[in-house]
């Protein structure tokens, strides 16, 4: 099946723009991650939505992020007011969490977000 | 709050040598353990896991890890490195279900 997609792959925008980040999941999956991979810094942890849970947004580094997750499926992460510090690249996973892949996460290209 | 520290950044060997990479992670609880490896130009891909039982954990391409639980470490090996084992390589840990990554080691392999 397919796996994690993201769109768009690549976006430019200007400083003081929004901006929106989709993910699709692979089928199934209830867990989903928002990640973003700047050079040096590894993976920094956003956000994560569980099923019908409250999702975890404690890494979310500022008040202008913000993400959703709809119908338990696509989620779109949003950057208001974009700034040059932004510019990262922004990975989404998804889990299985039965079975013996339990936890092992899937993750989709990533969208690289370049703020001019 | 839980964390995961890669001491080494860059890593240069030349083909034939070993490999250990470390990691050490800070959590009091129970904790599920992976490394992920990202090729130049690939996405992120699941190296090994550890969940339970045998803490000689063996993965593809020849990977190993060892969890030590008393040492909170779970350092990555390889006897003799290839060339195409040149990557960025990523410990995590699951706590609580949330899934912490530390800052990745960029291994280059010199052929």
């Amino acid at each position: 099946g397919a796996g994690v997609s993201q769109s768009p792959s690549n976006k430019v925008t200007e400083k003081g723009k929004d901006v929106e980040l989709r993910c699709d999941p692979i089928s199934g999956h209830t867990a989903l991650y928002w990640y973003r991979q700047s050079l040096g810094q590894g993976l920094e942890f956003l956000i994560y939505f569980q099923g019908n849970s409250a999702p975890d947004k404690s890494g979310l580094p500022s008040d202008r992020f913000s993400a959703e997750r709809t119908g338990g499926s696509v989620s779109t992460l949003t950057i208001q007011r974009t700034q040059q510090e932004d510019s990262a690249v922004y990975l989404c996973a998804s889990i299985s969490i039965a079975g013996e892949k339990n936890h092992e996460q899937y993750f989709g290209p990533g969208t690289r977000l370049t703020v001019t | 709050a839980q964390s995961v520290s890669q001491h080494n950044h860059h890593v240069i060997l030349s083909e034939a040598a070993s490999l250990e990479l470390g990691c050490n992670y800070s959590y009091g609880g129970t904790v599920n353990l992976f490394w992920y490896v990202q090729y130049p130009g690939q996405h992120l891909q699941l190296l090994l896991k550890y969940f339970s039982g045998d803490p000689l954990v063996k993965g593809i391409k020849g990977f190993e890890a060892e969890f030590i639980k008393s040492k909170f470490s779970f350092n990555l090996r390889k006897p003799s490195v290839q060339w195409s084992d040149t990557a960025e390589y990523f410990c995590a840990v699951n706590a609580d279900d949330k899934i912490i990554f530390g800052k990745g080691t960029r291994l280059h392999i010199l052929p």
